[in-house]
């Protein structure tokens, strides 16, 4: 199973702040990967997928990088409704596999 | 506009069978390129990736899991519907159904999950 490591586990930031989420595959998923959003009791949006295309409707503060195994996701300029838990998500085989998550809260 | 409703069991018990209904509206599964997955998240933790049916029948598994699921659809009912035999508290989670692939190489559309809990 191809394993995603997401990193830092958590991040305090501040509104206007810049923030990158780096997420990286035990092997190579080419640009199969997509970003999620989730806020507590909700269930996860679709930010950005294949690796940098973004989601329709999704502001333009996101941003995606990345292929083969690294992979990155930026939030410009954090705004107060981007706080929440950002998960990666690989299609490159099956099974499918999540990250651990990234928490991003106030600092 | 596309809806992914899930019900089922708020509470089983360990051993039990757990079924499960992902109730859609706005497509077809029956139509090309149609995808849809189950997925869980047990409380505070990630998520994992269940199983998927495609629309001409194909039917994938998490590996560690697959002795234990059984997923299925009903074109008429516009219906999936997953089965996980034995339960035990370690699969207390939300389970969420969401399709793949409708515009985008990813989860475009989920469902609000349900809630489930293994307690004797």
């Amino acid at each position: 199973d191809i394993q995603l490591t997401q990193s830092p586990s958590s991040v305090s930031a501040s509104v206007g702040d810049r923030v990158t989420i780096t997420c990286r595959a035990s092997q190579s998923i080419s640009t199969w990967l997509a970003w999620y959003q989730q806020k507590p009791g909700k269930a996860p949006k679709l930010l950005i997928h294949s690796a940098s295309i973004l989601q329709s409707g999704v502001p333009s503060r996101f941003s995606g990088s990345g292929s083969g195994t690294h992979f990155i996701i930026t939030i410009s300029s954090l705004q107060p409704e981007d706080f929440a838990t950002y998960y990666c998500q690989q299609s490159d085989r099956f099974p499918l596999t999540f990250g651990g998550g990234t928490q991003v809260e106030v600092k | 506009q596309v809806t992914l409703k899930e019900s089922g069991p708020a509470l089983v018990k360990p051993t039990e069978t757990l079924t499960l209904t992902c109730t859609f509206s706005g497509f077809s599964l029956s139509s090309s390129g149609m995808r849809l997955s189950w997925i869980r998240q047990p409380p505070g933790q990630p998520l994992e990736w269940l199983a998927r049916i495609d629309w001409d029948d194909d039917k994938f598994y998490t590996t560690s899991l697959k002795d234990r699921l059984h997923i299925s659809k009903d074109t008429s009912k516009n219906q999936v519907v997953l089965t996980m035999t034995n339960m035990a508290p370690g699969d207390t989670a939300t389970y969420y159904c969401a399709l793949y692939g409708v515009l985008s190489y990813a989860f475009d559309f989920w469902g609000q999950g349900t809630p489930v809990t293994v307690s004797s």
